[in-house]
């Protein structure tokens, strides 16, 4: 099956600083989402984009789909950007796979 | 619209005993699936449903039951629960085979 790398696996950043975190896929893809888990759990959708580029405020997301990777920027962090970020790719017709994540600590 | 939702948040089980977890989406959409959530496995899927009235395996199907009896209902079961289903469980929905995934805030079971 599909294999997804996500990295960094943790990451710290003073609050204002920029970020760039990398999905790494080991085969086509046609789907892939980004999401952000908050400290109490919830997954929030961020972005689908199975290729191209796209822009939601402070985040914006690229993928590469002959390259096989997603990057996700986060400029301007605040503390509420804190949790887990995700991404995930569909393999066949139904099956998500998920990385396993990049934990962010945003600090004051 | 409160697009997926998951019933209930929070429960803690006993060995043994059985339990149902509620899913409802309010945006027609055709395909349903159950996940669970474990510290340092990200998330795997259990069952998912292309339709009302139809269910398939996942990833860990395994202890769990499913039924879609109605299009915007997909209900996960655990009929003799084990500390090993102890997670963090997340429904989700899609309109499509190749669309974007609508998620739940997810259900914290405990079996003790």
């Amino acid at each position: 099956g599909i294999q997804v790398e996500q990295s960094p696996p943790d990451l710290i950043l003073q609050e204002g600083a920029n970020s760039t975190l990398r999905c790494n896929f080991s085969d086509s893809v046609n789907n892939l989402q980004w999401f952000h888990q908050n400290p109490w759990g919830q997954l929030i959708n961020l972005f689908y984009i199975p290729s191209g580029t796209k822009q939601n405020g402070r985040l914006s997301a690229t993928t590469v789909a002959t390259e096989r990777y997603s990057l996700l920027y986060i400029s301007s962090s605040q503390t509420t950007d804190s949790g887990v970020y995700f991404c995930a790719v569909r393999e066949g017709t139904y099956k998500y796979i998920f990385g396993t994540g990049t934990r962010l600590k945003v600090l004051a | 619209n409160a697009g997926v939702t998951q019933t209930p948040k929070f429960r803690v089980l006993k060995t043994g005993q059985s339990m149902t977890l509620l899913c409802a989406q309010d945006m027609n959409h055709e395909y349903m699936y159950w996940y669970r959530q474990d510290p340092g496995m990200g998330l795997r899927l259990i069952h998912y449903s292309v339709g009302e009235g139809t269910t398939a395996k996942g990833e860990v199907p395994d202890g769990y039951n499913v039924s879609r009896l109605k299009k915007q209902n997909f209900l996960l079961g655990l009929e003799s629960a084990a500390p090993s289903q102890t997670s963090v469980y997340f429904c989700a929905s899609t309109w499509g085979r190749n669309t974007e995934a609508f998620f739940g805030q997810g259900t914290r079971l405990t079996v003790v």
